[in-house]
């Protein structure tokens, strides 16, 4: 079964400072991963994914992730964090072998001015 | 551009209704998938049907039922409405590609009295 972790349930940043938020994830055969981001009392907006190639991956709003296979990881990143960040991210995985998605618990990711 | 609705943003009912929640897409998706999110546990999913009146069973179906008639509509029921029910119930819908993200509905927050 496939499965994936947020060990963090909330991060804290300052406006500015670089932002990471991670994810490892456990599937049989090749990952897809995703990630979402949710605003209060909102549905899930798709940011960024991963299916093959260049290990780093961009998306929107200036995120990006990187896939390391060894590490089975797949953390979000932000060079710069903004206040208008603060939101509830998740991290989601397939595989080749089916359809279904399986998320996180999600990270409440906090920007401070 | 793309859109998962969900028939109600708020719902209060009595402990024993049957509850129904409707989800609609407009993107031809062949994938549709009921999940609830909880504080801590993040999106667990309850129910998968990956066409017209094909249905699985996600991490926890005990307590719903789901049905799809039409390829854009994809309905969960929930028989006998217990306390434990009440949560954010989110619909998604996606392309049979797993490599392809999932889109969201905006939520139906539930509370059973």
């Amino acid at each position: 079964a496939q499965s994936v972790a947020q060990p963090e349930d909330q991060v804290n940043v300052a406006e500015g400072n670089p932002l990471t938020v991670k994810c490892t994830y456990s599937v049989s055969g090749n990952p897809y991963l995703f990630w979402y981001v949710q605003y209060p009392n909102r549905g899930l907006q798709f940011l960024l994914k991963y299916i093959t190639g260049d290990n780093l991956v961009k998306g929107s709003y200036g995120f990006e992730a990187e896939f390391n296979k060894s590490q089975t990881s797949f953390h979000l990143k932000k060079p710069s964090a903004l206040v208008s960040d603060s939101a509830l991210y998740f991290c989601a995985v397939r595989d080749n072998a089916g359809n279904m998605l399986t998320f996180g618990g999600g990270t409440r990711l906090m920007v401070k001015p | 551009d793309v859109k998962v609705t969900q028939s109600s943003r708020y719902l209060v009912k009595r402990t024993g209704e049957k509850v129904f929640l409707e989800c609609v897409q407009d993107m031809d998706h062949e994938n549709m998938f009921w999940y609830r999110q909880d504080p801590g546990l993040g999106l667990r999913l309850i129910y998968f049907s990956y066409d017209v009146k094909m249905k699985e069973k996600g991490d926890i179906p005990e307590g719903y039922s789901v049905s799809r008639e039409k390829k854009e509509r994809f309905s969960l029921i929930l028989e006998s409405a217990s306390t434990n029910q009440t949560s954010m119930y989110l619909c998604a819908s996606s392309l049979s590609d797993v490599r392809t993200e999932a889109f969201f509905g905006q939520g139906t927050r539930l509370t059973v009295v």
